[in-house]
């Protein structure tokens, strides 16, 4: 398996433009988690998923952010409008639920400007 | 409320020297403990979890309920080892979310 596939690898947007990111998990996961990574708050988990279905979106910032999961090979996270403080490497990680063990995409970098 | 603490931001060591980088963590319940490692802007790689009691890449940790600490040890570092490490902690019943402390840099000197 190749992994956790994320797309774009990098995206610069100007504020107030939509931004959508991608997630391919590992085939047979159950599991699909979002975090984001900044220097000033670290790893924060935005929402999870479990078969498909939002489980805990607390941690998603505001209205702003929205995330999806259509089917069980694909994920999509969606800031609109975006805002320069919306910069930050996003990640998407899965897991089996037999192992609990999350595995991690090579992230999106975000720059918004 | 669950919380991983990692107090050192950033710790600094020779070649050779031993390394720890400390983990303490609060949860009333029975926690599953990990430690992922990032390379240079590269993806969180699974470095151990408590209940495998691995040794990889030389690294060991122990869990101690008592002192409610998942250390990160390595008797000897590597350059190669220069990296940011996450100590993170996970329900059992929540299928892996992590709750990850803040990451301690290991810079190792030649």
């Amino acid at each position: 398996d190749a992994g956790v596939i994320q797309s774009p690898r990098h995206e610069v947007t100007e504020m107030g433009q939509e931004v959508t990111l991608r997630c391919k998990p590992i085939s047979g996961h159950d599991y699909l988690f979002w975090y984001r990574q900044t220097m000033m708050r670290g790893l924060e988990l935005l929402i999870y998923f479990n078969n498909n279905v939002p489980i805990d979106d607390s941690g998603m910032p505001e209205d702003r952010f929205s995330a999806k999961m259509p089917n069980a090979s694909f994920s999509t996270l969606k800031i609109q409008p975006s805002e320069p403080r919306d910069s930050a490497v996003y990640f998407c990680a899965s897991s089996f639920s037999g192992s609990l063990v999350p595995y991690f995409g090579a992230g999106t970098r975000l720059s918004v400007l | 409320a669950q919380r991983v603490t990692q107090p050192e931001k950033l710790l600094s060591v020779f070649k050779g020297a031993p390394v720890e980088l400390k983990c303490n963590y609060s949860y009333s319940g029975s926690p599953e403990l990990f430690w992922y490692v990032q390379y240079s802007r590269q993806r969180l790689q699974l470095l151990l979890r408590h209940i495998s009691r691995e040794s990889i890449k030389g690294f060991t940790a122990d869990l101690n309920k008592g002192e409610t600490s998942f250390h990160l040890k390595k008797p000897f570092a590597q350059e190669e080892d220069s990296a940011m490490y996450y100590c993170a902690l996970s329900k059992r019943n929540q299928g892996g979310k992590l709750i990850f402390g803040q990451g301690t840099e290991l810079s190792v000197k030649p």
